[in-house]
């Protein structure tokens, strides 16, 4: 198994560009997340989905798009990249267990810069 | 948002010293779980915690599920060169979204050899 795994992993855009950045999971997981990193923030959740077809916004979702076309995969799009964007972008899954408890597994990031 | 307060922020120890860093929060958490990451890597679930007062260990790695349900602690014993990065923590919501982890701003961890 592969995990998570995110495309590309190092990006430079121009402002007013526009970029997919492409997550994929072998582990048959059900939920999906993008989370932003930047220097003491944390983690932020972007956008997540419960399911195929199906998105949701998390705390800092403007000027994100999210699809969620098939189950394995979870795109983030960026329309209009602001310098404000320049983070590493995280894409995460999970199982939910029987329980109803969730264990996130994590990508290596996507390191993205806008100019 | 809800928020998680993990301390220190950062440590400096020597290998072979003992770590703790702990986790609180106003709210009532489900789930804990503690993640490490590494320079240029995503975070690496290192241990979960599903039940309050429970003690789990994983290797040199102790951490447990406050009785409270509002906090969590994370212990490393004799702490090597390869346990520095950053660790996180991460709590389950008992209610109301709780498909998304709330997760705390990191303890960085510098071990000297």
């Amino acid at each position: 198994n592969a995990g998570v795994t995110q495309t590309p992993k190092f990006r430079v855009l121009k402002t007013g560009q526009s970029m997919t950045l492409l997550c994929a999971q072998d582990m048959n997981h059900e939920y999906m997340y993008w989370y932003r990193q930047d220097p003491g923030m944390g983690l932020r959740l972007i956008h997540y989905s419960v399911g195929e077809g199906t998105t949701a916004k998390g705390e800092v979702p403007d000027g994100y798009n999210v699809s969620r076309l098939k189950k394995q995969n979870f795109l983030l799009g960026l329309e209009s990249a602001a310098p404000s964007q320049t983070s590493v972008y995280f894409c995460a899954s999970s199982l939910r267990t029987r329980d109803y408890f969730y264990e996130q597994y994590f990508g290596p990031g996507t390191r993205l810069t806008v100019t | 948002g809800q928020q998680l307060n993990q301390s220190p922020q950062s440590m400096f120890i020597q290998e072979g010293e003992d770590v703790s860093m702990n986790c609180t929060s106003s709210s009532i958490f489900n789930t804990w779980l503690w993640y490490k990451q590494e320079p240029g890597e995503g975070p690496v679930l290192l241990i979960a915690l599903y039940k309050a007062g429970e003690l789990t260990s994983n290797g040199r790695l102790t951490a447990q599920f406050g009785i409270t349900r509002k906090d969590s602690f994370l212990n490393i014993s004799a702490s090597i060169p390869s346990d520095v990065g950053i660790y996180f923590c991460a709590g389950q919501l008992s209610q109301g979204g709780s498909e998304k982890l709330v997760f705390g701003k990191g303890t960085k961890l510098t071990v000297n050899p």
